[in-house]
């Protein structure tokens, strides 16, 4: 079946750095891919929505000078969290639309602790 | 746009017992329905779905069920096991676009 890579799988890093994550479609050419975050105990919230060779379509209340999302091609799409503050601390999963019977196939998401 | 509610939030069971996690949406367009499991520190994993055309899927120990009238749809997981304890997530689509999610029901199976 599709299979979504992230990476990294945690990551700390110092407030006022930038994190870059990673999300790969393995076995199937993704023309879209989500971004997720995810609090502890709390549910998805969609952050975004990445369109090969164009802009992200931010969803309301997340700012996309803080969070770069880059899909240059149809197996990658990168977020890019700048200047992180501790605030940035969660868990970033995304998504991949797949066109199976599943529609859509997640990654193993990605661990943030700023520091 | 589309608003999911989930119920109940938490969900303890005895090993074989049934358990049944129900959810309610808001957009009468939304035609795609999936429940996902969630393990700590994982991404979802999908574990049943089903169209607005049909009222009922079943895969062995899960099935869901549709009511595109009151939209609802609900999900059934008989002779439940220590291992299916997570947090299961409903969520719902229209036309594969994107998924939002429902608040999330944390079920606890006990041996």
């Amino acid at each position: 079946g599709a299979v979504v890579s992230q990476h990294p799988s945690r990551v700390i890093c110092k407030s006022g750095t930038s994190v870059k994550i990673e999300c790969r479609s393995l076995d199937f050419q993704a023309t879209t891919m989500f971004w997720y975050r995810q609090f502890p105990k709390q549910s998805l919230m969609l952050m975004a929505t990445s369109n090969e060779g164009s802009k992200a379509t931010y969803e309301q209340g997340v700012e996309k000078d803080k969070f770069l999302i880059n899909h240059a091609s149809l197996t990658l799409s990168t977020l890019t969290v700048t200047s992180a503050h501790p605030e940035d601390s969660s868990f970033y999963i995304c998504s991949a639309r797949d066109f199976g019977p599943g529609g859509y196939t997640f990654g193993s998401g990605t661990r943030l602790t700023v520091v | 746009g589309e608003n999911v509610e989930q119920h109940p939030s938490t969900l303890s069971v005895q090993e074989g017992d049934s358990a049944v996690i129900k959810c309610t949406y808001s957009d009468s367009a939304s035609n795609y329905f999936p429940w996902y499991k969630q393990e700590l520190g994982k991404g979802p994993q999908l574990i049943i779905d089903i169209r607005s055309n049909v009222g009922e899927k079943k895969d062995q120990r899960i099935a869901v069920t549709l009511n595109k009238t009151a939209k609802h749809f609900s999900l059934h997981i008989t002779e439940t096991q220590p291992e299916d304890s997570a947090v299961y997530f409903c969520a719902a689509s229209e036309g594969f676009q994107k998924l939002v999610f429902g608040t999330g029901t944390r079920l606890l199976v006990s041996p």
